[in-house]
């Protein structure tokens, strides 16, 4: 069965610091989405992504963050200066037909 | 705000049991899902929905458009359901924003 894979799966880093999450949605897929959810709260919508462009985003994407398909299979997000409030676990999907197939997710922590 | 509200937060239910999970939302929506995530994080799609009802083995999911309100119901309920049931949509003005409910964190206990 196809999936969305993430790398890493754990990322520490230094306040400050910028830092790239990878994700290898599935082959076919046309629409991209970044998650994140703060530990012991709900998933939250960040951005999507389609035809090499942001079609939505939203108030917690701001300025420091940037989404970028390099090349026709990575989808990629950057944070540029990371906060301590930027630690969450991060989800990259993508969407077929139908249903959204989820990354396992990379866990960013911010020291 | 909260444009997804699910109930309820808690659910303990002994094996074998039929449960139901409730989810009300506020925005105009194309579409419904309901998702199920792991207690070590990992998030998998159950359904989507926009009308009607949908059963995948022993999962049902319903939604009525017009009162902005869906269920998902696990019938013979089993310990390895036990999970956090989330509801999503995905808001009919922003085509592809996606609104959360907090989930529905489900323990079954044989």
């Amino acid at each position: 069965e196809p999936e969305v894979t993430q790398t890493p799966s754990h990322q520490v880093t230094q306040m400050g610091q910028e830092v790239i999450l990878r994700c290898v949605p599935i082959s076919n897929h046309l629409y991209f989405y970044w998650y994140r959810q703060i530990l012991g709260q709900k998933v939250e919508f960040l951005v999507s992504f389609y035809n090499n462009e942001i079609s939505e985003k939203s108030e917690i994407f701001d300025d420091q963050f940037s989404v970028e398909r390099p090349d026709g299979s990575n989808f990629t997000l950057k944070i540029r200066s990371t906060k301590l409030e930027d630690s969450a676990m991060y989800f990259c999907a993508s969407t077929g037909a139908y249903e959204q197939y989820f990354g396992p997710g990379t866990r960013l922590t911010v020291t | 705000k909260n444009e997804v509200e699910q109930s309820p937060q808690n659910l303990t239910a002994q094996e074998g049991e039929f449960i139901t999970i409730n989810c009300s939302y506020s925005v105009g929506i194309s579409a419904l899902h309901w998702l199920q995530q792991h207690p070590g994080g990992g998030i998998v799609s159950l359904f989507m929905l926009s009308s009607g009802k949908k059963k995948h083995g022993r999962l049902i999911a319903t939604i009525n458009i017009q009162e902005k309100h869906s269920s998902l119901h696990i019938t013979a309920s089993h310990p390895r359901d036990s999970a956090v049931y989330i509801c999503a949509v995905r808001a009919e003005d922003t085509g592809n924003q996606f609104y959360f409910g907090t989930g529905t964190s489900l323990t079954v206990i044989p």
